[in-house]
């Protein structure tokens, strides 16, 4: 079982959708969770940060850990085509190095 | 000029040329990283630096060489490079080696290897 899982996608909503993403992953050291997005031709930004289990709400993103249940995700509110990235999750225990999900292409349609 | 800022943004080499990649980051940081992005993989870590002291080199082949003079900048040389290798290579960087609070990266260098 890879460490952390997630679906490629693609992935393709209408405007104004409430778009889920999600990873799983199997190791119970991690401790701090990441969303990060990633536009054609950039390098990955880092949009959502979560420690431990619990919510985070930052406009229309919300990110939520369910360390039970060892399953992440990335929720968007009133999708806007500015949206249109690739979604990689991340995730690390405290002295382990950050391991990635193979990213999930989005795409809102306007 | 602020963040992660790598050069060139494209590369096309052949297989028996010598090129260098550049990464310089404007933020401060300790702790720099390479990584390789391939189409339908997670980001595969190369090397990780601190404080200018490599540690660690994830099983990566002798064809690329990885050079960090300073905490701020940040080099990788290729040579001798096979098709297989043509990917998106990202340099990023973090307060500590820790990176306990995410890597700010760079756009990448697009390479090509023919």
């Amino acid at each position: 079982q890879k460490e952390v899982e997630q679906d490629p996608g693609p992935l393709s909503v209408p405007e104004g959708a409430i778009v889920s993403l999600n990873c799983t992953y199997s190791n119970s050291a991690f401790q701090y969770f990441m969303w990060y997005r990633q536009y054609s031709r950039k390098g990955p930004e880092l949009l959502m940060y979560t420690y431990s289990s619990g919510n985070k709400e930052d406009g229309r993103f919300t990110a939520q850990v369910d360390k039970s249940s060892k399953y992440i995700s990335l929720f968007i509110r009133d999708s806007q085509p500015s949206d249109s990235a690739t979604y990689l999750c991340a995730m690390k225990g405290g002295s382990e190095k950050l391991v990635f999900g193979k990213g999930m292409k989005l795409t809102v349609n306007p | 000029e602020t963040g992660v800022t790598q050069t060139p943004r494209h590369l096309v080499m052949g297989m028996t040329n010598k090129k260098s990649l550049k990464c310089e980051q404007h933020l401060g940081h300790n702790a720099m990283y390479w990584y390789k992005q391939s189409a339908k993989k997670p980001l595969e870590l190369m090397f990780v630096y601190n404080f200018k002291e490599q540690t660690e080199n994830n099983s990566v082949p002798s064809r690329f060489s990885p050079e960090c003079p300073n905490s701020s900048h940040l080099f990788l040389h290729l040579h001798t490079l096979q098709p297989e290798d043509s990917a998106l290579y990202l340099c990023a960087s973090s307060q500590d080696a820790k990176g306990l609070y995410g890597y700010t990266f760079g756009s990448g260098t697009r390479l090509t290897v023919v």
